[in-house]
């Protein structure tokens, strides 16, 4: 149980594009989902947080026009990376809580370039 | 041995020997801690957690210490086989935001 899935896993796009990256609990109703990026060789760093069916909150340094993230319903959230750049080439990944406990169940990661 | 790379420390056991990755967490008031594998080009997987009211927990052939007072969380694996070899970060979760903030991480090379 608690399986979260990302689609697509890998994506190549042209830089000044937009592209969408899909999060979905696939087992279970997610009242929170989180959004992180990973460079090379670097951690985790939590982008946003988002509750179904209100704005995310973003961390500090995070552009939120740039970032866009939807929780549309309990099953799905989506990140849109608005007018990529060849820096915005990263690794994310997402999460999802049930609300019971502390646990986050991880996606397995979206890789972007931008080209 | 242990090594500090450009951005991610190393740690080299060699198979069957126990391997011990400590972290470093940043908040006295975090209240909940995890432990997480990932390999290469895939999501972080759970190996074990531990809140803050205990400081063992022990898992198979996984155990987690957690020392409060000087903010210091390890992971200690038994046995360690080459499967094991990834990149492993603990993670703690900010009290009262269940937002989790990540350590740096560790690679876990494990020689035949």
């Amino acid at each position: 149980g608690a399986v979260v899935s990302q689609h697509p896993s890998w994506v190549i796009c042209k830089s000044g594009t937009s592209v969408k990256i899909e999060c979905r609990s696939l087992d279970f109703q997610a009242t929170t989902m989180f959004w992180y990026r990973q460079f090379p060789k670097q951690s985790l760093m939590l982008m946003a947080t988002s509750n179904e069916g209100s704005k995310a909150t973003y961390e500090q340094g995070v552009e939120k026009d740039k970032f866009l993230i939807n929780h549309a319903s309990l099953t799905l959230s989506t990140l849109t990376v608005t007018s990529a750049h060849p820096e915005d080439s990263s690794f994310y990944i997402c999460s999802a809580r049930d609300g019971v406990g502390y646990e986050q169940y991880f996606g397995p990661g979206t890789r972007l370039t931008v080209t | 041995g242990e090594s500090v790379g450009l951005h991610l420390p190393t740690l080299s056991v060699q198979e069957g020997d126990n391997s011990i990755i400590n972290c470093a967490y940043s908040n006295s008031a975090s209240d909940y801690f995890i432990w997480y594998k990932q390999e290469s080009g895939k999501g972080p997987q759970f190996i074990i957690d531990i809140r803050s009211n205990m400081d063992k927990r022990q898992g198979q052939r996984v155990t987690v210490l957690l020392n409060k007072t000087v903010k210091h969380l390890s992971l200690q694996i038994a046995a360690t086989q080459p499967g094991d070899s990834a990149v492993y970060f603990c993670a703690e979760n900010m009290r009262g935001t269940y937002k989790y903030i990540f350590g740096t991480g560790t690679r876990l090379k494990v020689l035949a």
